[in-house]
């Protein structure tokens, strides 16, 4: 039943060392969303896909990056975490402009 | 740049009350205004969402009461219980453009 699945759900990495979270999922949406999660606050909008087309939010830091291979799946790389990174990190699908997101259940990211 | 305004920050009510969350937008281009619940540790789920050709739209126990002129929308939880105690975010899509409310947090007292 699980539409949008993000692995892992708990991960965690040392200051400066490359980490990667995926998700991927079965509604064969074609946009896929990273979301950026700190505690008591909204989700923050980092990058998306619209089919193979990337489009970053203009403050997101050039330390986050993003794949995605096929419609499926989807990569959020962070090249050299810092403390501050820590956070949910959240993967969202729609379908075209259609603004109707579904998210999946989010990787918490500690960084030590 | 918030687009959207939420408000009030957290409620607090006792089992069976109405709590009501606000939200106010800026961006006239907007049309579709969804509501998510979010619980600790898990991602916001779609719990229902209007556009600006209705002003009210109910499911089950959630209604949102829209105000075009006004720019400002509003979740209703009838007969509240503790289980729906959670982070409600409002959030306006338009002009390929998503913003999300700062969140509310509603806690049902039983």
């Amino acid at each position: 039943d699980a539409m949008v699945i993000q692995n892992p759900r708990y991960q965690v990495t040392q200051f400066g060392k490359p980490v990667t979270l995926s998700c991927s999922q079965t509604l064969n949406h074609n946009v896929m969303y990273w979301y950026q999660q700190k505690s008591s606050q909204a989700p923050k909008l980092l990058f998306h896909y619209y089919d193979k087309d990337f489009n970053n939010e203009a403050d997101t830091p050039d330390n986050f990056q993003s794949r995605r291979p096929n419609t499926s799946f989807c990569f959020l790389d962070i090249r050299s975490p810092g403390l501050g990174d820590a956070a949910m990190y959240l993967c969202a699908t729609s379908r075209d402009n259609t603004y109707e997101q579904y998210f999946g259940p989010g990787t918490r990211l500690t960084v030590t | 740049q918030q687009q959207v305004k939420q408000s009030p920050q957290s409620l607090i009510v006792q089992k069976g009350g109405i709590p009501i969350i606000n939200c106010a937008y800026e961006n006239t281009a907007f049309d579709y205004f969804p509501w998510y619940q979010q619980f600790p540790g898990k991602g916001p789920a779609l719990l229902i969402a209007i556009r600006p050709d209705v002003s009210e739209k109910k499911e089950g126990r959630f209604t949102i009461s829209f105000n075009k002129s006004a720019k400002q929308f509003s979740l209703h939880i009838m007969d509240s219980q503790p289980g729906d105690s959670a982070t409600y975010f409002c959030k306006a899509g338009g002009n390929n453009r998503l913003a999300f409310g700062k969140g509310n947090q509603v806690v049902v007292i039983p």
